[in-house]
């Protein structure tokens, strides 16, 4: 069975500050798909990377930065200079092929980014 | 703007009492998702349409059923609230299977139960 493990519950940084969200993941499936979704106050998800498990070239977007090692099962994201506004709960997610696949969100890392 | 819309915002409804969650897209995709979210967990999938082929996940109560009358609507049914009921409820869509596609979500609808 397919299993996202984030290990930080809450994390608390100064803006500015550099920050590495954990994500460990489990699956049986040889392809599969890891997502990030960044949950502000407000409620909705939003989208933020979607990476398969062929493609483990590491990914940049601006602060935002994943690093995907298919050897330790881990696909971390980190913020770099972080802001008042990345404030927000970041949830980890994988999905398997196969007819009943769905997406398994990990528990959530709690974010809060003081001024 | 293309978007997955939620009505409304926040419910109140009293146990018992039966309740409709709505939720609208204009981005045409096939699929779309109800999930349940309670304080500080993660998101929980209740049931997705495939087009109209209904999907239920094993362990969603009986208490919960889903409509989806046309691509664009989909409505969520919870025939008699408990407590336990409170919680975000999400809704999402994605263009094709759950597996590569990302889902995109809506608002929610925070659902209390007096």
């Amino acid at each position: 069975a397919q299993k996202v493990t984030q290990a930080q519950t809450e994390i608390s940084v100064v803006e500015k500050e550099d920050v590495t969200l954990d994500c460990v993941y489990e699956t049986r499936d040889t392809t599969y798909y890891l997502f990030w979704y960044k949950q502000p106050p407000s409620g909705e998800l939003v989208f933020l990377i979607r990476r398969n498990s062929f493609d483990e070239q590491n990914e940049i977007s601006g602060r935002y930065s994943w690093n995907f090692q298919k050897s330790t099962s881990s696909f971390n994201f980190t913020i770099t200079a972080s802001q008042v506004v990345d404030s927000a709960v970041y949830f980890c997610a994988l999905s398997e092929t196969g007819a009943n696949s769905k997406l398994t969100f990990g528990k959530g890392i709690t974010l809060s980014v003081r001024p | 703007d293309a978007m997955v819309i939620q009505n409304p915002r926040y419910q109140v409804t009293q146990f018992g009492k039966p309740v409709t969650l709505s939720c609208s897209q204009t981005l045409n995709h096939n699929v779309m998702y109800w999930y349940q979210q309670k304080s500080s967990q993660a998101p929980k999938l209740l049931f997705h349409y495939y087009d109209k082929d209904f999907n239920n996940e094993a362990d969603t109560p009986d208490n919960f059923q889903s409509r989806r009358p046309n691509t664009s609507f989909c409505f969520l049914d919870i025939r008699s609230p408990g407590l336990g009921d409170a919680a975000m409820y999400l809704c999402a869509t994605s263009r094709g299977r759950i597996v590569d596609q990302p889902q995109h979500f809506g608002d929610g609808t925070r659902l209390s139960i007096l």
